[in-house]
């Protein structure tokens, strides 16, 4: 069954840092999504991209992150100076070009620990 | 911005006992998906439902949407330890096609023996 994948499941970092999360959705999406959870809160959206460019971004989406599709297969976040507070599960999901009407696929998430 | 409250936060439930989850939201329902979330894990996809009325069941697992309410529910028969997790509702933010979803506070599952 094809999945979305996330790597790296852990990463551990020094605030101020860069962090990239990877991730590499199903292979016949076009849309494709960034959300995190902070430990016991809710899954939050981030960001979501289509046609290689960013379609929405939330609130929490700001200059210190970015998107970035470099190939056909990778999508990416960066967080360019890590805070305390960006430390999260981080999911990745893609859904197909019928966009209303199957499912949201998710990764296993990454989880970000930033000291 | 739409806001999803889940009811009840927690359930402890004994093996076989029913239960249902409530999912109700601020804003019109556009189409509304259940998942589950195991701790410190991924979402997993139960079913996504689109229009007023519409059930859907898999397994022990029944979903129903109340577009009037904007409201869903969602029923375990039969409950088994495996049901035990973080069970999500999610609700598309508008019919276009980029739309993300926002998500419940979920609800947390334990099933005893």
């Amino acid at each position: 069954e094809p999945e979305v994948t996330q790597t790296p499941s852990h990463q551990v970092t020094q605030m101020g840092q860069e962090v990239i999360l990877r991730c590499v959705p199903i292979s016949n999406h076009l849309y494709f999504y960034w959300y995190r959870q902070i430990l016991g809160q809710k899954v939050e959206f981030l960001v979501s991209f289509y046609n290689n460019e960013i379609s929405e971004k939330s609130e929490i989406f700001d200059d210190q992150f970015s998107v970035e599709r470099p190939d056909g297969s990778n999508f990416t976040l960066k967080i360019r100076s890590t805070k305390l507070e960006d430390s999260a599960m981080y999911f990745c999901a893609s859904r197909t070009a019928y966009a209303n009407t199957g499912e949201l696929f998710f990764g296993e998430g990454s989880r970000l620990t930033v000291l | 911005s739409q806001e999803l409250e889940q009811s009840p936060q927690s359930l402890i439930v004994q093996e076989g006992k029913n239960l249902t989850i409530n999912c109700t939201s601020s804003k019109t329902l556009y189409g509304l998906y259940w998942y589950k979330q195991k701790y410190g894990e991924g979402l997993i996809f139960l079913m996504m439902l689109q229009k007023g009325g519409e059930e859907k069941s898999h397994e022990k697992i029944t979903a129903k949407l109340d577009e009037k309410k904007q409201q869903s529910s969602l029923h375990i028969t039969a409950s088994q330890p495996s049901h035990a997790g973080i069970y999500l509702c999610g609700a598309l933010s508008s019919t276009g096609t980029a739309s993300k979803l926002t998500f419940g506070t979920g609800t947390r599952l334990q099933v005893t023996l």
